[in-house]
């Protein structure tokens, strides 16, 4: 059974630090592992979705790389700022399913001005 | 943009009433689902479905219903709310996987957060 953890639960990091979130699956046989964003009481905003037979892909500050035989994915955020504070999850599609996402609980970020 | 609407932002109601949470998704998407979000649990998946009147069950399916009776609409539906089921509902539209496309993200809706009295 696919399983997805993200550790920590919450990181408090100074503004302008770069940092790494990340997100660890058991089972290599995905389709392709998302990231998302959620804001307190707000819906989750796509950030980056990364092909299984990709290694990584890019969006202005963000780089989310997948290494899917060691089952693991991080997101890198370079030069943070106050408003990345935000709830980031990952979730990894199913070889096996055309719309089963199975979900990291998230890790809470806080940019300290 | 792709466009997923949730009907109320704030939802409260007491235990044993009828729940309604509506979504509608402007995007012509075949898939719809519903979510229930809770604190250290990630999203569970209640309910799919990949075309009207089509429905799945998903891994959190017990005490609720859904119904798609239009292509932009999926309602989920608590039949005698309890307070297990205080929760934020998330609603989600995607185009379905075709072949090997990889172009069927999943789009959100702000959320319904449902406290249940």
């Amino acid at each position: 059974k696919q399983e997805v953890t993200q550790i920590p639960a919450a990181l408090s990091v100074p503004e302008g630090e770069n940092l790494v979130l990340n997100c660890s699956f058991t089972d290599s046989a995905i389709y392709n592992l998302q990231w998302f964003r959620q804001d307190p009481g707000k819906g989750l905003t796509s950030l980056l979705l990364i092909q299984s037979s990709q290694r990584e892909q890019t969006s202005g500050r963000l780089n989310a790389s997948l290494d899917k035989s060691s089952g693991r994915s991080t997101l890198y955020i370079a030069a943070s700022q106050p408003g990345d504070s935000a709830t980031y999850l990952c979730a990894v599609r199913r070889l096996d399913s055309n719309y089963q996402l199975i979900w990291g609980a998230g890790t809470k970020l806080i940019i300290k001005p | 943009d792709v466009k997923v609407t949730q009907s109320s932002r704030y939802l409260v109601k007491r235990t044993g009433e009828k729940v309604f949470l509506e979504c509608v998704q402007d995007m012509d998407h075949e898939n719809m689902f519903w979510y229930r979000q809770d604190p250290g649990l990630g999203l569970r998946l209640i309910y799919f479905s990949y075309d009207v009147k089509m429905k799945e069950k998903g891994d959190i399916p017990e005490g609720y219903s859904v119904s798609r009776e239009k292509k932009e609409r999926f309602s989920l539906i608590l039949e005698s709310a309890s307070t297990n089921q205080t929760s934020m509902y998330l609603c989600a539209s995607s185009r379905p996987r075709t072949g090997r496309s990889p172009y069927n993200e999943q789009f959100f809706g702000p959320g319904t957060r449902l406290t249940v009295l």
